[in-house]
Formats: C-alpha cells, sequence, structure tokens
C-alpha cells in the first residue's frame, strides 16, 4: 500500500497568516494514464470531509481561493495564503492512484 | 445538487451483521466511482472498499481489514449504494461515509458500533 506522511501533524497558525501542509507519498503517484490522483481534505469539527484540491493543484468550485495545491510526483503541499477562522479543522491529503485509497494522517490546524 | 444520505447505522454485538445505505440524488451511481470510507473516534480517514462504474466494470475491492466480511453493492433502480457488513469487529466501530469521487462529494455519515 501507497502510505502517505504528512507534516507537521499540528499547525499553530496567526490568522491573517500563510499556512503550509507537506504531504509525501511512498511511490510515485503518476498514473498510467499521465495524471497524479492526490487530493486535499478539509474536516471541520463535527463534519463530515470536504474536498478542497483534486488532482493536485484543481480546486473545487466553492473552495475559497486562498487554497492552493501544488506538487508532482511523490512530494505535495497545500498551501492557505491568509489563514481565517473558518479555515480551522484537520486536513487530508488522500492518494486515488491506486487502490487501497490512503490517507494521510491528518494535520491539525488551530488558529 | 448532489446529495448523499447514509442509514443503517447502529449498536451491534460482536459477530454480528449490518447494512449501511447510501442513497443518492443529483447523480447517478451507475456512472460514478463510489467509496465508503470510515472514521474511527478520533482517528483519522480510512477507505474501506469501492465500487467502479458500471461503464468501468462496476466491480468492487475492499480493504485488508474488511475483505471478506464486507460487501458493497448498487441498486440502480433506488440509486442506492450499500455496504453489507458482517462478522463485526469492536475496531469497526466508526463513522461509515460514502464518497463519490469524481464530484467530491460525501454524505453526512452514520455511525456504527460495536460493542458486547
Amino acid at each position: 500500500d501507497v502510505v502517505m506522511t504528512q507534516s507537521p501533524l499540528s499547525l499553530p497558525v496567526t490568522l491573517g497568516q500563510p499556512a503550509s501542509i507537506s504531504c509525501r507519498s511512498s511511490q510515485s503517484l503518476v498514473s498510467s494514464d499521465g495524471n497524479t490522483y492526490l487530493n486535499w481534505f478539509q474536516q471541520r469539527p463535527g463534519q463530515s470531509p470536504r474536498r478542497l484540491i483534486y488532482r493536485v493543484s484543481n480546486r473545487d468550485s466553492g473552495a475559497p481561493d486562498r487554497f492552493s495545491g501544488s506538487g508532482s510526483g511523490t512530494d505535495f503541499t497545500l498551501k492557505i495564503s491568509r489563514v481565517e477562522a473558518e479555515d480551522a479543522g484537520v486536513y487530508y491529503c488522500v492518494q486515488v492512484t491506486q487502490w487501497p485509497y490512503t490517507f494521510g494522517q491528518g494535520t491539525k490546524l488551530e488558529i | 445538487e448532489v446529495q448523499l444520505v447514509e442509514s443503517g447505522g447502529g449498536l451491534v454485538k460482536p459477530g454480528g451483521s449490518l447494512r449501511l445505505s447510501c442513497a443518492a440524488s443529483g447523480l447517478t451511481l451507475t456512472n460514478a466511482w463510489m467509496t465508503w470510507v470510515r472514521q474511527a473516534p478520533g482517528m483519522g480517514l480510512e477507505c474501506v472498499g469501492r465500487i467502479k462504474s458500471k461503464s468501468a466494470g462496476g466491480t468492487m475491492d475492499y480493504a485488508a481489514p474488511v475483505k471478506g466480511r464486507f460487501t458493497i453493492s448498487r441498486d440502480d433502480s433506488k440509486n442506492t449504494m450499500y455496504l453489507q457488513m458482517n462478522g463485526l469487529k469492536i475496531e469497526d466501530t466508526a463513522v461509515y461515509y460514502c464518497y463519490a469521487g469524481g464530484l467530491g462529494s460525501w454524505g453526512q455519515g452514520t455511525l456504527v458500533t460495536v460493542s458486547s
């Protein structure tokens, strides 16, 4: 199975400041079709997860444009340009290139 | 707007069975790759199983911890996906979500508690 490793696991941030979360996979996430299936999810307390970014850098409709994703191969990053209060929660990366899909441990964003 | 609504969770004894449902609206399940994801209390997310779209063969895959005990199926007439869980173990206690990968849509989850 592909192991996904996130860092940091806890991220204290100040309102209005940028934040960055790293996600590394144990093997390349480039699929045989040439796409890289790495997604980012946000989970606010008591809520279902919500997808923010799909295929590394594509923002979902409804996801604020302060969220951006980048990376390639085995190294990926989620960035928040200016943190807002509503961004508090846990962020997960997940690879859906190969089965079983695997999630990172989660990064708790604390404001 | 896509809506996924899970149901069927509850309290069950070890070794027991439950069937979860995921009813979809705004989305035709036969055209979607659907995944069951679970989250144990205070823990992270874990994929349990998936069913491919009909055009991709409609086959199912399972994660190792549930293989041989859990079965995913789909009723196209009801636009509903199911997760049949047999031989439940205490470590299966979790909120179970259905997830439509292509659209990134999640249900609200249903809690399964396995306890004697």
